[in-house]
């Protein structure tokens, strides 16, 4: 199994960047995925990172290394919208994926 | 075109009632999921099936069945509800695949068990 870990809360000013720090611990790793959820919300897919390095998806970017078990997800340009819970969650073998316990961002104007 | 839909949204259940949470896609996806959501704890992973008439048993099996007759359906029966079984639960789906296998997440439903 799987041991996650992210912070449980930041808090940023609009315009801002912040980045979420996940590391996790796992016996076989098949890929890393974070997704965004809104309060009352269902969980919506950000990024996928399976090999070492950066993905970048517009204001979005993850970066993943293998060998440290970490991973982070990178927001640029806040937006007031981005105020949500970003969930980092890992994929050991076949489809089902292990969560952490998110990361609430709270950004201000 | 729906996605994936659950019922009820929501529920208020006495103790030791038998309830059953529905699952629904219409997307042709191979594997589907059942989460429970409880605060500080995030999604944890119940049941799932990696294709149709085939289920196996997530992180919190206890007091949970499925079964998947078919490609869309996958329905979450709780025989005998206890309170500790509060929470919201989520469906969710994907293609069954390696690579980039996004899961897609239904709206939930919140389960209250008094």
């Amino acid at each position: 199994g799987q041991n996650i870990d992210q912070p449980t809360e930041m808090t940023a000013t609009e315009g801002a960047i912040v980045q979420i720090n996940c590391t996790y611990q796992t016996s076989g790793f098949n890929g890393l995925f974070w997704y965004q959820q809104h309060a009352g919300e269902a969980p919506t897919f950000l990024s996928y990172n399976v090999l070492d390095g950066l993905e970048e998806k517009g204001r979005f970017s993850s970066f993943l290394s293998r060998s440290k078990g970490y991973s982070y997800l990178l927001l640029k340009e806040l937006q007031m919208k981005d105020s949500a819970s970003y969930l980092c969650a890992v994929r050991e073998g076949d489809y089902k994926l292990s969560f952490g316990a998110g990361t609430t961002v709270t950004v201000r104007a | 075109i729906a996605g994936i839909t659950q019922a009820p949204t929501s529920q208020i259940l006495a103790a030791g009632r038998r309830m059953t949470l529905r699952c629904t896609q219409d997307m042709r996806h191979n594997a589907m999921y059942w989460y429970r959501q409880d605060l500080g704890l995030g999604l944890r992973l119940i049941h799932y099936s990696n294709t149709a008439g085939t289920t196996g048993k997530g992180e919190v099996p206890d007091g949970y069945s499925v079964s998947r007759a078919n490609t869309d359906d996958f329905p979450l029966t709780l025989a005998s509800a206890v309170p500790s079984q509060t929470s919201v639960y989520f469906c969710a789906s994907s293609e069954g695949r390696q690579g980039s296998d996004e899961q897609f997440f239904g709206p939930g439903t919140r389960l209250t068990v008094l």
